[in-house]
This record gives C-alpha cells, sequence and structure tokens, in this order.
C-alpha cells in the first residue's frame, strides 16, 4: 500500500468551478501536512499547510480527518492559472516529509 | 524570487563522468534535503542534512555522495550514474524541525539531469 495516495487525475474543469482532491496516508502517527503544488517543470511550492481545524486561504481550503487518515484540498472559482499538479504531503517524523505523486488539473476556459 | 538555489539548471553526463550538484539557500534555514523526481513518480527523499549533520540517507547507491560544509550550501557529488538516474534533481531547505511542528519545507528549481 502506498505511503501517501492520490488520486492522478487528470481533472479537467471550466474556469470558475469548484473542485476537490483528496489525499489518504497510511501512518496514523503522522504529525503534519502540506498541500504543495508544482508547475510543468519547474519545483513544488508551498500551497498551504493543513491545520487539524481546517483551514481557508482565499479561494483554497484544506481539511484533515484524522480518523479516515485522509486530507482535502478544495478550490472555488478555478481559475486558469490554477491549472497544475498538486501535491498532498505528510511528515511522519522530524525530517521524514512523504509525498503522493500529484494530482494534476486543468482548468479551461 | 526563491531563497533557494540550484546550480546547474540542465546537466548532461556520460556514465564515466563525475560532477557535482550544487544546492544555496538564503533562508537561514538550517536543514536541507536533497530530493529525485523521477517521471510520473512521487517525490524520492534521498538525503538529510540537520545542523550539517546527516540524519538520513534512504538506501542512496554510493555513485551519489552528498557534503553539506555549512547550514547553507549543500553538495551532490555524481559519479559512475547510469541512465536510470536521469531525473530532476531538488534541493529543499527547512527550520530544524526538532520541536517544529509544521516544518515546510522550501524548494529550489532543480537540476534537470540526463545520464547517457
Amino acid at each position: 500500500r502506498k505511503e501517501v495516495e492520490q488520486d492522478p487525475g487528470p481533472f479537467n474543469v471550466p474556469e470558475g468551478a469548484t473542485v476537490a482532491f483528496n489525499c489518504t496516508y497510511s501512518n496514523s502517527a503522522s504529525q503534519s501536512f502540506f498541500w504543495y503544488r508544482q508547475d510543468c517543470r519547474k519545483e513544488p511550492k508551498l500551497l498551504m499547510s493543513v491545520y487539524s481545524s481546517g483551514n481557508e486561504d482565499g479561494r483554497f481550503t484544506a481539511q484533515l480527518n484524522r480518523a479516515s487518515q485522509y486530507i482535502s484540498l478544495l478550490i472555488r472559482d478555478s481559475k486558469l492559472s490554477d491549472s497544475a499538479t498538486y501535491l498532498c504531503v505528510v511528515n511522519e517524523g522530524l525530517n521524514d516529509m512523504r509525498f503522493g505523486a500529484g494530482t494534476r488539473l486543468t482548468v479551461k476556459p | 524570487e526563491t531563497g533557494v538555489t540550484q546550480t546547474p539548471r540542465h546537466l548532461v553526463m556520460g556514465m564515466t563522468n563525475k560532477k557535482s550538484l550544487k544546492c544555496e539557500q538564503h533562508l537561514g534555514h538550517n536543514a536541507m534535503y536533497w530530493y529525485k523526481q523521477s517521471a510520473k513518480k512521487p517525490l524520492e527523499l534521498m538525503f538529510v542534512y540537520s545542523l550539517e549533520e546527516r540524519v538520513e540517507n534512504n538506501s542512496v547507491p554510493s555513485r551519489f555522495s552528498p557534503e553539506c560544509p555549512n547550514s547553507s550550501h549543500l553538495f551532490l557529488h555524481l559519479h559512475t550514474l547510469q541512465p536510470e538516474d536521469s531525473a530532476l534533481y531538488l534541493c529543499a531547505s527547512s527550520q530544524d524541525p526538532s520541536g517544529a511542528r509544521y516544518n515546510e519545507q522550501f524548494f529550489g528549481p532543480g537540476t534537470r539531469l540526463t545520464v547517457l
């Protein structure tokens, strides 16, 4: 079983749509969680950390469900510039960051 | 724009060559990381340095040799690589995660390596 699992997509949505990604993790002792965004042929960039109570940053909302061991990312009012691969990242220990393979999103006009 | 720089950005080398990748961070962090990213695969953690001490080596072949002379610089020395080592090599840095719950990592732009 993969340690951090994501639906690879691709998700193709029109501008203005709402889209949600889920990510499951296998280690119940995981300590912290993040969403990163990676554009084609570029490095991953931190989108947001995921807090236990859930958190929102503009059009982006992240949720954590420890009981079911998944995190989610909701993007409202999608923009063309949101097209990218979204990486789920789970911190299992001091230096042990585990990355999902990513979910590819394409927002179309 | 990024606080983490990497050179070179692109590298083509033969299997008998020796080359080095360089990473420098300007964020005042004291943990640095090397990752390998192959097509359609998750990032693979290769090495971790915290306070200039190597704390993780994820069963990486000895043809990859890291060096961390200080908390701002990290090198990856390459020798007798194989074609399957062709990938994007990413450097990242963070605050020493001891006691830190949310130790976000910040990535450099990567070196795209091709081994012929």
